[in-house]
């Protein structure tokens, strides 16, 4: 079946610094892939959408200078939280769906981002 | 994407169906009825999606309405394994850049 793997799956970090969160599709091709962000309790909400060669969406709200987006290969896709705040800590998941017929969109388990 | 409205929580005894609804009543012609569900700090797991036909899997069964305005997800022998928050979402397939949009589902809680 369709793997997205996600790493790391917790992460603490110190204001101010970078951290970068990976979103591999292990056996399939992804010319896309999203982003997605949830606060405790709460839903998920998508932040971005990240296409293959070319600059990711960003949903209305979202900065992306703060949150970058590089989708290198057509099974890799980074998120880099720059310059990071207590505010930025939650929980974050990628997906992606093959680009074929009949199947579902896979998501990754997610990082739980604390900066402190 | 089609607006999506579910209950907000659901209790099934363990051994039991449990019946998931969801109303899409605004769904177009090309929007598939997609579930997954979220164990808690988890990333959501996919269980199953349709069109118009009924569906059914490993994990559960999709009963699809003939007007397409809602939709009962089947979890046939719910175990304790099985409490979660299913999402019910509807969503244009056929674009491969179209993201899922999340509502807030339903707490499923299964006790013995």
């Amino acid at each position: 079946g369709a793997v997205v793997s996600q790493h790391p799956s917790r992460v603490i970090c110190k204001s101010g610094t970078s951290v970068k969160i990976e979103c591999r599709s292990l056996d399939f091709q992804a010319t896309t892939m999203f982003w997605y962000r949830q606060f405790p309790k709460k839903s998920l909400m998508l932040m971005a959408t990240s296409n293959e060669g070319s600059k990711a969406t960003y949903e209305q709200g979202v900065e992306k200078d703060k949150f970058l987006i590089n989708h290198a290969s057509l099974t890799l896709s980074t998120l880099t939280v720059t310059s990071a705040h207590p505010e930025d800590s939650s929980f974050y998941i990628c997906s992606a769906r093959r680009d074929r017929l009949n199947y579902g969109y896979t998501f990754g388990s997610g990082t739980r981002l604390t900066v402190v | 994407d089609a607006k999506t409205t579910q209950p907000p929580s659901m209790d099934c005894a363990e051994g039991r169906a449990a019946n998931l609804p969801c109303n899409h009543s605004t769904i177009s012609g090309n929007e598939y009825v997609y579930w997954y569900r979220q164990i808690h700090s988890q990333g959501p797991q996919y269980i199953i999606h349709g069109l118009k036909n009924n569906e059914t899997n490993e994990m559960a069964s999709l009963i699809i309405t003939e007007d397409r305005k809602s939709s009962t997800l089947i979890l046939p022998h719910a175990t304790l394994r099985d409490t979660a928050v299913y999402y019910c979402i509807a969503s244009g397939y056929n674009q491969a850049g179209t993201a899922l949009i999340f509502g807030k589902g339903t707490t499923l809680s299964v006790s013995s």
